[in-house]
């Protein structure tokens, strides 16, 4: 069975610019949720999808946006590029609800973002 | 203020030693659960932990979670290279509206020197 699949793997972009982000989950996972990874305030929830819809979102600007398509793989998009937005985004798949009790998320690799 | 420390923030130790890392906080939770990342990898789930003094043993790996459910630890006997990575804890938060999500530590960096 594949695992979630984070593409691409590396990305530098400049201020002011945007990117999209893509990813894969497991075959059979309707749940996709992003987060983001920085050494100073390390892993924070950025919005899970379930279904083409989202479901639950944290505290981030509106700059950042996503979204889930029918075969439930997903998008998430980052508009007018920030120094401060340099980042691991990951994106984690899990069958049922991730906020139930013991829900397991599985993790793709990653994207390692840059903005220069 | 950080809901989850996480301590020690790092550690760096020979083969073969023991060690614990510790999670802690002043709220109390539901359950808890522990993952490990390994450079270049995503978090990978080791372990959830329900139960107030709940202990649960994978291998070499010891978690308990604390009698009030408001701090955990993960113990490594006779620590292996392979287990050098980042350490995470994490916890569902609740508002109003139910469970919101996952909240992350900012994680124990482990290195075991061979």
């Amino acid at each position: 069975k594949a695992g979630v699949t984070q593409t691409p793997r590396y990305l530098i972009k400049t201020r002011g610019q945007q990117v999209t982000l893509s990813c894969s989950p497991i075959s059979g996972h309707r749940s996709v949720s992003w987060y983001q990874q920085t050494p100073g305030q390390g892993l924070q929830f950025l919005f899970e999808y379930f279904s083409e819809t989202q479901r639950n979102k944290g505290n981030f600007p509106g700059r950042f946006s996503g979204r889930q398509f029918s075969n439930s793989r997903s998008e998430m998009n980052v508009s007018t590029l920030e120094l401060g937005d340099s980042a691991l985004y990951l994106c984690a798949s899990s069958f049922g609800d991730p906020r139930a009790i013991g829900e397991k998320l599985f993790f793709g690799s990653g994207t390692q973002l840059s903005v220069l | 203020t950080q809901l989850l420390e996480q301590s020690p923030q790092f550690l760096s130790i020979q083969e073969g030693e023991n060690l614990t890392v510790y999670c802690n906080s002043s709220s109390v939770f539901s359950s808890l659960q522990w993952y490990r990342q390994e450079p270049g990898e995503g978090p990978v789930l080791l372990v959830t932990v329900v139960t107030g003094g709940e202990v649960k043993k994978l291998k070499r790996l010891t978690f308990q979670f604390g009698d009030a459910r408001k701090d955990s630890s993960l113990h490594i006997t006779a620590a292996q290279p392979g287990d050098t990575g980042l350490y995470l804890c994490t916890v569902l938060m609740y508002s109003g509206g139910g469970a919101d999500g996952l909240t992350f530590g900012k994680g124990t960096h482990l290195i075991i020197q061979p």
